[in-house]
């Protein structure tokens, strides 16, 4: 079966250091991976998305991702995190099963504390 | 203009109401997507459409509706829902490339459904 897993229900870190949010895959064949951002009532932000290439990511609002293969995993990072970065953070994976479908990891909230 | 815009922002309807939920957009995508969201739980997909045409249903109950008159818009009509269909709607689309599965998804904000 094909799956996102994010291990941390929630993630606080303090405003200037680094994050990082946890995401591992399993998927059959070559994974079309992505991370997605929410804020409180309001839909779903394309931060950034790994389809083949460059094992690290550059994509929105600072935010960069490393895909790793040999793990499984596809975490997302920040260099120096923002109390606006505060919000719940998707992994998703698309798969193709008749249409184009997305699986979403069940989400981790962020909390950046000044 | 790249948003995806929904309507109603928020709907409370009764058991016996029959209500639609309105989704557009105008960046040419040919893919359209409805999911459902719980509080702090991740959007489960409901329908696919490509092409206007329906291409996944996950299994919903037939009280979901969809409907795709055209390529910049997906409707959702809603008959004799329950209180557990309460959540908040959301519309998404994306580009197609045929054979390929890369592309990101642009969501509305959602319409916030009570159901009483």
């Amino acid at each position: 079966a094909q799956s996102v897993a994010q291990p941390e229900d929630q993630v606080n870190v303090a405003e200037g250091n680094p994050l990082t949010v946890k995401c591992t895959y399993s998927v059959s064949g070559n994974p079309y991976l992505f991370w997605y951002v929410q804020y409180p009532n309001r839909g779903l932000q394309f931060l950034l998305k790994y389809i083949t290439g460059d094992n690290l990511v550059k994509g929105s609002y600072g935010f960069e991702a490393e895909f790793n293969k040999s793990q499984t995993s596809f975490h997302l990072k920040k260099p120096s995190a923002l109390v606006s970065d505060s919000a719940l953070y998707f992994c998703a994976v698309r798969v193709h099963t008749g249409g184009f479908k997305t699986i979403f990891g069940a989400g981790t909230r962020l909390f950046v504390k000044a | 203009d790249t948003e995806v815009t929904q309507t109603p922002k928020h709907l409370v309807m009764g058991m016996t109401n029959k209500k639609s939920l309105k989704c557009e957009q105008h960046m040419g995508h040919r893919a359209m997507y409805w999911y459902k969201q719980k509080a702090k739980k991740p959007p489960e997909l409901m329908f696919v459409y490509s092409y206007e045409k329906l291409s996944i249903n996950e299994s919903v109950p037939s009280r979901f509706s969809p409907e795709c008159p055209n390529s910049s818009l997906l409707n959702l009509h809603l008959h004799a829902l329950q209180p557990e269909d309460s959540a908040l709607y959301l519309c998404a689309s994306s580009q197609v490339d045929m054979g390929l599965v890369s592309d990101e998804q642009f969501f509305g904000p959602g319409t916030r459904l009570t159901v009483l």
